[in-house]
């Protein structure tokens, strides 16, 4: 089965201790990408990758960072969680620039930062 | 920078009738695709319909179709014969040069 799947699905953690959020695809996709989604502002891109080791910015990209060692996985990494980085969060992927079909997104991932 | 715009928070329809959810766009790009996504309350997004900057005839997919107004810069999705399974919010997005923005949302409820 075609799919993106994060991990974890819910975490609760506190601020200043390091975490990450995996994403794993099977679709030999080159493009992978992450959002955050906040009440009142849809979803706002924080990374890409087009391919493997070749990521980029978003929208949003402070307090973040990504890797993209293989083509199937795009971690994002919080090296010192804030609690306005509470969010629930997505990974993305597609087929590079065929944005015909849309993104695939994963199921989610619902991090709160106390 | 790009923007889309969702003006309706919420929206009602009665179950089997049509309902039409507003979104606006703006870019300097003459090329760019502009997407709908559904989102029910599990949580996660649903690809629904695409609609490219060139193309002619406005996207079609089941229920689902894009009323595409280029000069006016309006995309609005409209959902045939509601159903209450269609109760979710629904995203706009617009996207060129590895830019995807979304908007804010509106929170479809289709009543029995």
């Amino acid at each position: 089965e075609a799919q993106v799947t994060q991990n974890p699905r819910y975490l609760i953690t506190v601020t200043g201790k390091k975490l990450t959020v995996t994403c794993s695809q099977n679709m030999n996709h080159e493009y992978m990408s992450w959002y955050r989604q906040d009440p009142g502002l849809g979803l706002r891109q924080i990374y890409y990758s087009m391919n493997v080791e070749v990521t980029d910015k978003g929208d949003v990209p402070e307090g973040y960072k990504v890797s993209r060692k293989e083509k199937r996985n795009f971690p994002l990494i919080l090296e010192s969680p804030s609690p306005n980085q509470t969010s629930l969060y997505f990974c993305a992927s597609s087929l590079g620039r065929s944005w015909l079909y849309g993104q695939f997104f994963g199921p989610g991932t619902r991090l709160t930062v106390l | 920078a790009q923007k889309i715009t969702q003006t309706q928070p919420g929206m009602f329809v009665q179950e089997k009738e049509a309902v039409t959810l507003d979104c606006t766009y703006d870019t300097s790009d003459p090329s760019y695709g502009l997407f709908w996504y559904k989102q029910p309350s599990s949580g996660e997004m649903i690809f629904l319909i695409y609609q490219g900057s060139y193309d002619q005839q406005n996207a079609t997919e089941g229920r689902y179709s894009l009323n595409f107004q280029k000069a006016r810069k309006s995309a609005n999705l409209v959902i045939s014969a509601s159903q209450l399974g269609d109760s979710a919010m629904y995203f706009c997005a617009i996207y060129n040069n590895n830019d995807m923005r979304f908007g804010a949302g509106t929170r479809l409820t289709v009543k029995p």
